[in-house]
């Protein structure tokens, strides 16, 4: 049974360009929270989805960042015009269900913006 | 502005020795309360959950919980060196599915 996958691992990219991450959830888990880890401070909450509804989006920037779960397919977080500000770990979780299960969460996303 | 905070350490303990990890949270309506281990530049795992006032142990680990302090806590019995690691701690509230990171206590267990 495979855990939470994201991928890249690893993800360079020039300020303005774009960034793409991905996350599939474990098998049988409907809700996938997205997560960022800025160095040397916590995880903040950045969107919760179900398949093809967004339920929270209330820790996401306003600007350059969306997130989408599609009915067929990983949970992709897009990033629009990165700044260097936006170099961080993001990490996605899944859950089967609601509170108050833990999550799993994947190995991350590092993203690095030159 | 719901908040968790931790002591971001770091906290140095000897082989064999009991750590005691503390975080406090600010939302009185939090439910669900959470420890989860992350070593550098890994993925966190979750190690306790507690949801009721009290002690709940597992193995090694024991997590208390005090509600009306706003209080939870993480004790790490027979400390081992590959317990070394940064410590979150993560609270739920009543009602979503999102949870608040503390920013972590960074454990070091000296052989």
């Amino acid at each position: 049974n495979a855990g939470v996958m994201q991928n890249p691992r690893h993800l360079v990219r020039r300020r303005g360009q774009e960034a793409r991450l991905r996350c599939s959830p474990m098998k049988g888990h409907s809700h996938v929270y997205w997560y960022r880890q800025l160095p040397e401070e916590g995880l903040k909450f950045m969107v919760y989805l179900q398949k093809e509804n967004i339920i929270d989006e209330s820790g996401m920037p306003k600007e350059r960042f969306s997130a989408e779960f599609p009915k067929e397919g990983p949970s992709i977080l897009r990033i629009q015009q990165v700044v260097r500000g936006d170099s961080a770990a993001y990490f996605c979780a899944s859950s089967p269900g609601q509170d108050p299960y833990g999550y799993t969460f994947g190995s991350g996303t590092r993203l690095t913006v030159v | 502005q719901k908040e968790v905070e931790q002591n971001s350490g770091p906290l140095s303990v000897p082989e064999g020795a009991i750590a005691s990890l503390n975080c406090t949270y600010s939302d009185r309506g939090s439910q669900s309360f959470f420890w989860y281990r992350q070593y550098s530049g890994k993925s966190p795992e979750l190690i306790m959950s507690i949801y009721s006032n009290g002690d709940k142990e597992d193995g090694r680990f024991t997590a208390q919980l005090n509600k009306a302090s706003q209080y939870v806590s993480l004790l790490i019995r027979d400390s081992q060196p590959s317990d070394s690691a940064t410590y979150l701690c993560a609270v739920s509230p009543d009602t979503g599915n999102q949870f608040y990171f503390g920013t972590g206590t960074s454990l070091t267990v000296i052989p």
